[in-house]
């Protein structure tokens, strides 16, 4: 059974930093891509950003709206995914979700989700 | 970008009958090299995450009941919900993974009438 579990969230002031992690079991971990997308209350998903797998050279990609703000990398050793969010923004307050990506190089579709931790951001 | 537009926002189906969502994508989403439209589609109900329902416009996910389809092609596809069941309801999202970024819809809601 494929589980994602995602920790780390919170309240954190705007300006302040935040690292999520999401922890992968039940699958070969670093042949697949991780995605991460967030849901602010009451609105639709948004992609944040990807890496992609070893096979791939990790790259990742982000959305327009946190590249340069948030990070995303793996650790294949220990089926951990992370997202750094820096210079976080009050529009930055939403359940962030890591997804099972593809073994491909791809964005892909999300076949599986964690349970999404909460992230927001007020003074 | 690609902008998804989906339609309707919402609507309500009396149990038994067919429900239809439709998203519209401001670019094709078909890779002409392999024939394969990169769009998905996710049903959402309060407090959980998207549950993937349908891939490459038409594949169904293993475990989703074969009353939901999908079809379409390029710019235009539709989610078809044949008999709908209580627990049909829920949100459900178009997305598009063709091109970066990827990007959803902004959700239908279906209802029961």
């Amino acid at each position: 059974e494929v589980y994602l579990v995602e920790s780390g969230g919170g309240l954190v002031q705007p300006g302040r930093s935040l690292r999520l992690s999401c922890t992968a079991s039940g699958f070969t971990f670093n042949n697949y891509a991780v995605n991460w997308v967030r849901q602010a209350p009451g609105k639709g998903p948004e992609w944040v950003g990807f890496i992609r797998s070893k096979t791939y050279g990790g790259a990742t990609e982000y959305a327009a709206s946190v590249k340069d703000r948030f990070t995303i990398s793996k650790d294949d050793s220990e089926s951990v995914a992370y997202l750094q969010l820096n210079s976080l923004k009050t529009e930055d307050t939403a359940v962030y979700y890591c997804t099972r990506g593809l073994t491909s190089p791809l964005v892909g579709y999300f076949d599986y989700w964690g349970q999404g931790t909460l992230v927001t951001v007020s003074s | 970008d690609i902008v998804m537009t989906q339609s309707p926002d919402s609507l309500a189906v009396s149990l038994g009958e067919r429900a239809t969502i439709n998203c519209k994508s401001s670019q094709s989403v078909l890779y002409s090299s392999n024939n394969k439209n990169y769009l998905a589609w996710y049903q959402q109900k309060p407090g959980q995450p998207p549950k993937l329902l349908i891939y490459w416009a038409a594949t169904r996910e293993s475990g989703v009941p074969d009353r939901f389809s999908g079809s379409g092609s390029g710019t235009d596809f539709t989610l078809t919900i044949t008999s709908l069941q209580a627990d049909d309801v829920a949100v459900y999202y178009c997305h598009q993974y063709h091109s970066s970024p990827s990007t959803f819809g902004q959700g239908t809601k279906v209802e029961i009438k």
